[in-house]
């Protein structure tokens, strides 16, 4: 089946710059989402990107799209203490629709 | 407004309880599913409504009966569970009727404990 990876956990020092990655194997996506999750909370969407772009930019989020890598990043700028959360990438497969998620990356944010 | 809401917000039950859990939105969408999420791990579908009329049904056990009174209710009765059934359940819905094909937006869950 269709497969999407991310790394476990990130750290960061608040004002920086967080990178999150996201890779994943079906070539016939057609949306790719960011959702964020805080602690016992449900999943709220940060963005999306269409298959057929390549960057996207909402505020503090940048997103990028390397379609022929299949890689998706979610940048965040100038990160807060309230950017703690896990962040869920996540691919409509293109078959099915269905969303196939990550594992889930855990943002640590250090004043 | 892209809102979902979930009663109630924590749940604990005994194993030979019966419970049911409600979302609810209020967007006019027409697509409407149920996850379950497990400690640190992804969602997972269980169930998915089009129309009001179950579309899918991932292979969930009996002691999980969904319902759809109308387009802006899902209901997720409870009966018989085992404490393996612990986990956030998380109700989502998206705009257009047939499944999958749109952005899905999540509620609050849940917090379903198993005595």
């Amino acid at each position: 089946g269709e497969d999407v990876e991310q790394s476990l956990f990130l750290s960061v020092r608040e004002g920086d710059s967080s990178v999150i990655n996201c890779t994943y194997t079906d070539s016939s996506s057609t949306y790719l989402y960011w959702y964020k999750q805080e602690p016992g909370a449900g999943l709220q969407l940060l963005t999306y990107i269409f298959s057929n772009m390549d960057m996207k930019q909402d505020q503090r989020l940048t997103v990028l799209l390397n379609k022929k890598d299949k890689h998706l990043s979610l940048r965040i700028a100038d990160t807060q203490t309230g950017d703690s959360a896990i962040y869920f990438c996540a691919e409509r497969e293109g078959n099915t629709g269905k969303l196939i998620f990550g594992q889930g990356t855990t943002l640590q944010v250090k004043p | 407004d892209t809102e979902v809401t979930q009663t109630p917000k924590h749940l604990v039950m005994g194993m030979t309880n019966k419970k049911s859990l409600k979302c609810e939105q209020h967007m006019g969408h027409r697509a409407m599913y149920w996850y379950k999420q497990k400690a640190k791990k992804p969602p997972e579908l269980m169930f998915v409504y089009s129309y009001e009329k179950l579309s899918i049904n991932e292979s969930v056990p009996s002691r999980f009966s969904p319902e759809c009174p109308n387009s802006s209710l899902l209901n997720l009765h409870l009966h018989a569970l085992q404490p393996e059934d612990s986990a956030l359940y998380l109700c989502a819905s998206s705009q257009s009727g047939r499944a999958f094909s749109d952005t899905q937006y999540f509620g609050p869950g849940t917090r379903l404990t198993v005595l």
